[in-house]
This record gives structure tokens, sequence and C-alpha cells, in this order.
């Protein structure tokens, strides 16, 4: 069964720093991929998707991610974060019908 | 354009009261799902359902039903609410199952059950 793992589960950096996130999942071929973010109290909202192509994808609020096949990832970066980036990010990967999500990293920014 | 609705926002709930989650969306979706959300473990698929008239189970399906009467109503229903069941719910869309398509998310159902 596939599955997806998010390793940090809090992830705290400072305002203007750069920020990576790490998603690894498990599945046999190249599933649909994305990252979503959860604002506190919020439903989700997708920040960028992974089909095929070009394995640097761009998304919404700055965010882009990049797909490794080798490594079996899809990392969700920003060059610089921003205080209203503070949330709770969810890897998922969509090999059928059944989305499925890692256990989400909460990023909090300190001033 | 008000996208996904869910009703109500919160509920607290007696164990081994029967409770209805309530889902709408209003952009013609055909593909709806239920997920709950529990700390650390990321949202797990509780139902779907693919098309007006039909639903499959999900991960999590146990203690849970849902029909789909219309295009446009998802309802979640907990037969005999439990302790285990207390989690936030979403509902989500998307134009259809299986291809990739973006899937969008309601603001959730906040449910305590005693």
């Amino acid at each position: 069964a596939q599955s997806v793992t998010q390793p940090d589960i809090h992830i705290t950096v400072s305002e203007g720093a750069s920020l990576e996130l790490r998603c690894n999942y498990s599945y046999g071929a190249t599933p649909y991929l994305f990252w979503y973010v959860q604002s506190p109290g919020q439903g989700l909202q997708l920040l960028l998707k992974y089909f095929s192509g070009d394995t640097l994808v761009q998304g919404i609020k700055g965010f882009e991610a990049e797909f490794k096949r080798s490594q079996s990832s899809f990392n969700l970066r920003k060059p610089s974060v921003h205080w209203s980036d503070a949330a709770e990010y969810f890897c998922a990967v969509l090999p059928d019908n059944m989305l499925t999500f890692g256990g989400g990293t909460r990023l909090m920014v300190k001033p | 354009i008000a996208g996904i609705t869910q009703a109500p926002t919160s509920q607290i709930l007696a164990a081994g009261r029967r409770m209805t989650l309530r889902c709408t969306q209003d952009m013609r979706h055909n593909a709806m799902y239920w997920y709950r959300q529990d700390l650390g473990l990321g949202l797990r698929l509780i139902h779907y359902s693919n098309t007006a008239g039909t639903t499959g189970k999900g991960e999590v399906p146990d203690g849970y039903s849902v029909s789909r009467a219309n295009t446009d109503d998802f309802p979640l229903t907990l037969a005999s609410a439990v302790p285990s069941q207390t989690s936030v719910y979403f509902c989500a869309s998307s134009k259809v199952a299986g291809t990739g398509e973006t899937q969008y998310f309601g603001p959730g159902t906040r449910l305590l059950v005693l």
C-alpha cells in the first residue's frame, strides 16, 4: 500500500530564512503528488501539485517543490519565509482514487 | 461562489447518539470525499463517491455511512457515535475521481464524542 512520510513534525524558522519541508512516499510507480497548507482552524488549500514533466514545480505563495524519483521525495521549499506562512503543511499522493496524506509538519515562524 | 460548505461547524455529542455531518458543494463536481483529521495521522479517507448514486469505502470506513442522492450533497452519518470518533471531519470534492484532479476542501466540522 502507498504511504507518505513527513519526518519533521515541527519546524521553527526565522522570518526571512529559507525553508525546506521533507516528504517521502512509498509507491511502485510515480503517483500524483501534492502539497496542501492548513492555516489554524481552516480547511486545506492546495499549494502545488506534480503530475509529470518538469520535476521542479512552482506553486502559490512563493512555494516550490522538487520531485526526485531516485529518492522517492517531493520536498517543499520557499526561499524566504513570511510570518503568515505559519501553518501546518501536508504532503499527499494520489496513486489511484484515494488521496493519501502524510502526518503533517507544523511550521512556526520566529520574528 | 461558496465552494464547499459543511455543517455544523462544531458539535459535542453523547456516545451512542446518531449524528449526520452535512456537506454541500456548488461546483458541480462529480467526486466527493470525507476525511477525518487526527493529530499526527494527517487526513484519512473515510468514504468517497465518484458520482451521484455511487459510494465507496476509504481507509477508515467502520462506524460511518454515506449517501449520494444528488451531485451537490454528500452527508456522513455516525449511526452510534463512540469517543474514538472525536476528530475534525473534512469534506472535499473534485471534478472527477482518480485522474489527479485537485481536491477542494471544506472548512471542517469539529466533533467531540463524550
